[in-house]
């Protein structure tokens, strides 16, 4: 597509429930990001893959947290027995192989994420 | 670890006024410099870049230099805008091949007419 698609845009749930959030990248770009943003922060990283694989997890803060993207293309982070402190908005990226100076990172428009 | 700190806002100006949003980086070797920036309900945009040393980067009037002696990379603008308040990151990306974009925690730019 023309931009990083993310969905759903609003997502409101209850403590202890399990939730997907979907990002669909540039069309061709093989590295994917998913940052996480809270109310007055930046954006706070948590997993890439390059292509399948993840090449870096080590942003996940903890095992509710979990992110595949099968195929190489469209990526789902998933969160389990979410938790107050999960809200936020989360923000995919992606970019042709490995960002550079030269393959920046294109973002998505955000899934906000609010748990009641 | 790499790091970025930013001045922390909210920042009011005039329009016509002259902005500086400062930068300081921490890293090792030579890291790739940007400042994003994000519009009320937009998403994270690149403004503009450097990817080495005394690289400017300029864009929509906008302008910053990879300054590697003082690591900083501060945006400036000499004229603002209106439609320039939006809040501004400036970010990292390590030249250890880590692939990780490190973003500062945001400046939020108000200008009033």
């Amino acid at each position: 597509g023309a931009g990083v698609s993310q969905t759903p845009s609003n997502k409101v749930t209850e403590k202890g429930k399990y939730v997907e959030l979907r990002c669909d990248p540039i069309s061709g770009h093989t590295a994917l990001y998913w940052y996480r943003q809270s109310l007055g922060q930046g954006p706070e990283f948590l997993i890439y893959f390059q292509g399948t694989g993840a090449a870096d997890d080590s942003g996940l803060p903890n095992d509710r947290f979990f992110a595949v993207r099968p195929e190489g293309s469209v990526s789902t982070l998933k969160i389990q027995r979410t938790e107050r402190g999960d809200s936020a908005v989360y923000l995919c990226a992606s970019s042709r192989r490995f960002p550079s100076g030269a393959n920046v990172l294109t973002f998505g428009a955000g899934s906000r994420l609010t748990v009641l | 670890g790499d790091s970025v700190t930013q001045m922390e806002g909210p920042v009011t100006l005039s329009e016509e006024a002259f902005l500086t949003i400062n930068c300081t980086y921490t890293a090792t070797g030579y890291p790739s410099l940007f400042w994003y920036v994000q519009y009320p309900g937009e998403g994270l945009q690149l403004l503009l870049k450097a990817t080495k040393a005394d690289d400017k980067g300029s864009n929509k009037g906008f302008e910053a230099t990879y300054r590697k002696e003082t690591t900083s990379f501060h945006l400036e603008k000499g004229s603002v805008q209106v439609s320039d308040s939006a809040v501004y990151f400036c970010a990292l990306l390590s030249s250890n091949r880590d692939d990780k974009i490190i973003f500062g925690k945001g400046t939020r730019l108000h200008i009033l007419p």
